[in-house]
């Protein structure tokens, strides 16, 4: 099915643990992003790119990594987990920076850093 | 840098009343795009209507209008009818871009409780 998808769905780190969150999507967008979603502050955006080899940092991206080298996946890496990394983490992906319908989310990974 | 503020924690309304949301956002780009997403229990986001800034009627998707004043950059969202399935948290965002890509900036959020 067409779509984004994010593995795994959940995960359980102990701090110091190193792990990437998989991206991918078949729907040939040139543009992802990441996003955390922690209680009472919404979505903020982590880490942006519009094709392959070209990034951005976006609100919080201190603590993860990300490089894109297909336009279909886009890892987000943690090197060192910390307990405020604990969140649920969001992909999301969009064919146009002018379509107002191109946003397409994943189902979210849920991450605990213990 | 662009800001989306929503200052209703929680909501709380009855079956078949009208709603609404507030949104306000801070921007200095002249052309900008607004939405709405809702997020159910279940944890999916799922998109519910746009506005362009340079739109010049409000936008509507069914139930859901978005009433649009550029000059006090506010983007509040009116749902009619209110149903117990809207019973969720609501999300304001701004569309960002610049060379590395587009990304969406997201307020704190507005949980939505329908009652019967």
């Amino acid at each position: 099915n067409a779509g984004v998808t994010q593995t795994p769905k959940f995960q359980v780190l102990k701090t110091g643990q190193s792990m990437t969150l998989q991206c991918a999507q078949d729907m040939n967008h040139e543009y992802m992003s990441w996003y955390r979603q922690d209680p009472g502050m919404g979505l903020r955006l982590i880490h942006y790119s519009v094709g392959a080899g070209i990034t951005d940092q976006g609100e919080v991206p201190n603590g993860y990594n990300v490089s894109r080298s297909t336009t279909e996946d886009f890892p987000l890496r943690l090197l060192s987990a910390a307990p405020s990394q604990t969140s649920v983490y969001f992909c999301a992906s969009s064919y146009s920076r002018q379509a107002p319908y191109g946003y397409t989310f994943g189902s979210g990974t849920r991450l605990t850093v213990v | 840098a662009q800001k989306i503020t929503q200052t209703q924690p929680g909501m709380f309304v009855q079956e078949k009343e009208a709603v609404t949301l507030d949104c306000t956002y801070d921007t200095s780009d002249q052309s900008y795009g607004l939405f709405w997403y809702k997020q159910p229990s279940s944890g999916e986001m799922i998109f519910l209507i746009y506005q362009g800034s340079y739109d010049e009627q409000n936008a509507t998707e069914g139930r859901y209008s978005l009433n649009f004043q550029k000059a006090r950059k506010s983007a509040n969202l009116v749902i009619s009818a209110s149903q117990l399935g809207d019973s969720a948290m609501y999300f304001c965002a701004m569309r960002v871009f610049n060379q590395a890509g587009t990304a969406l900036i997201f307020g704190k959020g507005t949980t939505l409780s329908v009652s019967s």
